[in-house]
């Protein structure tokens, strides 16, 4: 499994949009990017997944360069509500995921 | 939207007891699994099942630990003899495919006394 690494924190201000950096520079061919969110005392939520460029979904975007050796999410116009802990996962679909310590966004009023 | 369902959302339990904790995942997915987290830890899997059997698990998944899928709807983890370290959140997890994201429940918070 590729290791990432990802801010431990980050805030913002309600209203903007935020953007979570993973860097994963041993990423291998088959290896896909998905991100999961966790609200505190629930279980981790799939948020999106991706393989290079960009993909949108209702959620966020996730922006992957060239290289695959990083990717953003982006989350738009973020609210109160979505302070959680934000996670990035590579690895082969077909493996079981394995949680890092994620980021946790603190989304300020 | 579908959802995975986890009972009871809160066991306490006395150290040497044992529990079950159940799952029901959603119905049509095939891929079960269990994930524990300690309070403030990184959420760590656990035991990985398909096709009535088990397909991976970690080092955490001691002789202490069983699953089963007694019937086509519930999906159970049973923890023999617990240990004031098994307190923690428990989270069953199902995927339709292989390839597909996960989707956890809400978990069943363990405290053992």
């Amino acid at each position: 499994l590729a290791k990432t690494t990802q801010p431990i924190s980050m805030d913002s201000y309600e209203g903007q949009e935020v953007n979570i950096t993973c860097s994963h520079n041993n990423i291998a061919t088959n290896d896909y990017i998905t991100w999961y969110q966790q609200f505190p005392s629930q279980g981790p939520r799939f948020i999106i997944q991706g393989y290079k460029t960009k993909v949108t979904n209702e959620v966020a975007s996730l922006f992957i360069p060239a290289d695959r050796k990083s990717s953003t999410l982006s989350l738009p116009r973020v609210s109160l509500s979505d302070t959680a802990v934000y996670y990035c996962l590579v690895g082969d679909r077909y493996q079981k995921v394995t949680f890092g310590t994620g980021t946790k966004l603190q989304v300020i009023p | 939207e579908p959802e995975v369902t986890q009972t009871p959302s809160h066991q306490v339990t006395q150290m040497g007891q044992e529990v079950i904790l159940r799952c029901v995942p959603i119905s049509n997915h095939l891929y079960f699994y269990w994930y524990r987290q300690i309070l403030g830890q990184k959420v760590e899997f656990l035991v990985s099942f398909y096709n009535n059997e088990i397909s991976e698990k970690s080092e955490i998944f001691d002789d202490q630990f069983s699953v089963e899928r007694p019937d086509g709807s519930n999906f159970t983890l049973k923890i023999r003899s617990t240990k004031l370290e098994d307190s923690a959140m428990y989270f069953c997890a199902s995927k339709e495919g292989q390839s597909y994201g996960y989707t956890f429940g809400s978990g069943t918070r363990l405290t053992v006394v």
